[in-house]
């Protein structure tokens, strides 16, 4: 069945530097979306990625779709402690008309001020 | 904001016993989802529904747990009897639904544990 890997797992990050995560899925994605979860919340919404190669901004946050449609990166620049959580990204296989989403294990980010 | 509402936040119960979550999606929201997080795991789907049927619980341990959605509004997730491993964060979530390209709306979730 589809896996969605992400690495690293942890991430420590002092306050003003920029990192990278990243997905990687077994089987080619209809789209993939991103989310965050704050220490004792929920996962929150942050983007969907669709078409393949493309990249989204928001603000500090740099989305990209791999252009085979199995992986894809969030680079945060700039990182503040408000980034502190766990990002989430996951993924929809294209045999899937549902909208069911395979989760990563996430990103855990803890920032140094 | 229009929330998805979840009760209740915290469980503790034993092993053997028998336990209930409930959940109130997005209203106009028809595609409902439930979640297992095990700490330190991406959330794992148990079973998700379009209005009141069933479209997918491959993932659902079906010899203890069961989940329904009658009218197609709200929906009660069921462990009969819960067992140690049950210990868990079970969140619902729901989106719109016509499309497979809707995001998720999570609701706080509901933290079992089982002693």
């Amino acid at each position: 069945g589809q896996q969605v890997m992400q690495i690293p797992q942890y991430q420590h990050v002092q306050e003003g530097e920029d990192f990278t995560t990243y997905c990687n899925s077994s089987t080619t994605l209809s789209n993939i979306q991103w989310y965050k979860q704050r220490p004792g919340g929920h996962p929150v919404f942050l983007i969907q990625l669709v078409k393949s190669g493309e990249v989204k901004k928001q603000k500090r946050l740099t989305f990209q779709f791999g252009e085979a449609k199995k992986n894809s990166s969030l680079h945060i620049t700039a990182t503040q402690t408000t980034d502190v959580g766990t990002y989430f990204c996951a993924g929809q296989d294209t045999t899937d008309s549902w909208g069911k989403l395979q989760f990563g294990a996430g990103t855990q980010v803890v920032v140094t001020p | 904001e229009a929330e998805v509402a979840q009760s209740p936040r915290y469980k503790i119960t034993e092993k053997s016993q028998a336990v209930a979550f409930w959940c109130d999606p997005i209203s106009g929201h028809a595609t409902l989802y439930w979640y297992r997080q095990i700490l330190g795991q991406g959330p794992e789907l148990l079973v998700q529904f379009q209005d009141e049927s069933v479209v997918d619980d491959s993932q659902l341990p079906k010899d203890r747990f069961s989940a329904e959605r009658l009218k197609g509004v709200d929906s009660t997730l069921k462990i009969q009897p819960a067992e140690l491993g049950d210990s868990a964060m079970y969140l619902c979530a729901s989106t719109l639904g016509g499309s497979s390209y809707n995001e998720q709306f999570f609701g706080p979730g509901t933290r079992l544990t089982v002693l």
